[in-house]
């Protein structure tokens, strides 16, 4: 079985705070995405990532993708309220295959 | 650009009947949907991937004849439950994918309550 690991489960941070998700597996992904899920509402693709050791940013987020293609983490800077949301990574392991998804991260950014 | 419907938001239904749900893909064609299920504060669980033109394919322990799924074009999936009783509430996610592409674009939801 091909698993996703996500840690933390859970993050309370205060706004101005950096915080760091890590997903990781023991096989080798083809790509892997990061999506954010507020309540109530669908994912929302952030990023996508395929090439080991690539590194992606937007705005405050910053995504990388291991050299082996195997982990990725997703850091953001100076978080802010707006940021609170559940964090998915989701991998698939060859092109149009199917999303496996990590167990997901529940962000809080207090004020 | 990749903008996923789903119809209805939300519906509550009576222990017994039917209910459909469709998801669209409003500005690009999709070979294939996903439709995926989650309880609160856990992530998505896939539950099966439609072709379009041919059978969905479902994950284990999904009962295909209790959950039955359509993809008659390019544009759009249906999923059905049939009988639904309350253990079938959920909110109900389904995404869409462009041939060859890695990324998936989901739709909004549907929150489904059985009485």
């Amino acid at each position: 079985t091909q698993l996703l690991e996500q840690s933390p489960q859970f993050l309370s941070i205060q706004e101005g705070e950096n915080l760091t998700v890590y997903c990781n597996s023991s096989s080798v992904f083809s790509s892997l995405q990061w999506y954010r899920q507020e309540p109530g509402e669908g994912p929302v693709l952030l990023v996508t990532v395929v090439t080991g050791g690539e590194v992606k940013k937007l705005k405050r987020l910053t995504f990388q993708f291991g050299d082996a293609r195997k982990d990725s983490s997703l850091h953001i800077t100076a978080a802010q309220p707006g940021d609170t949301g559940l964090y998915l990574c989701a991998g698939t392991w060859w092109a149009g295959n199917k999303l496996t998804f990590g167990g997901g991260t529940r962000v809080l950014v207090k004020p | 650009g990749a903008v996923v419907s789903q119809h209805p938001s939300w519906v509550i239904c009576k222990s017994g009947t039917s209910v459909k749900i469709e998801c669209r893909s409003l500005d690009f064609q999709a070979t294939t949907m996903f439709w995926y299920r989650q309880f609160p504060k856990q992530s998505l669980m896939l539950m099966a991937t439609s072709n379009e033109g041919s059978k969905a394919t479902y994950e284990q322990g999904v009962e295909k004849d209790k959950f039955l799924i359509n993809h008659a074009s390019l544009t759009l999936s249906t999923l059905t439950v049939t009988s639904a009783h309350p253990e079938d509430s959920s909110f109900y996610i389904c995404s869409a994918r462009v041939r060859g592409s890695y990324e998936q674009y989901f739709g909004p939801g549907t929150r489904l309550t059985v009485t």
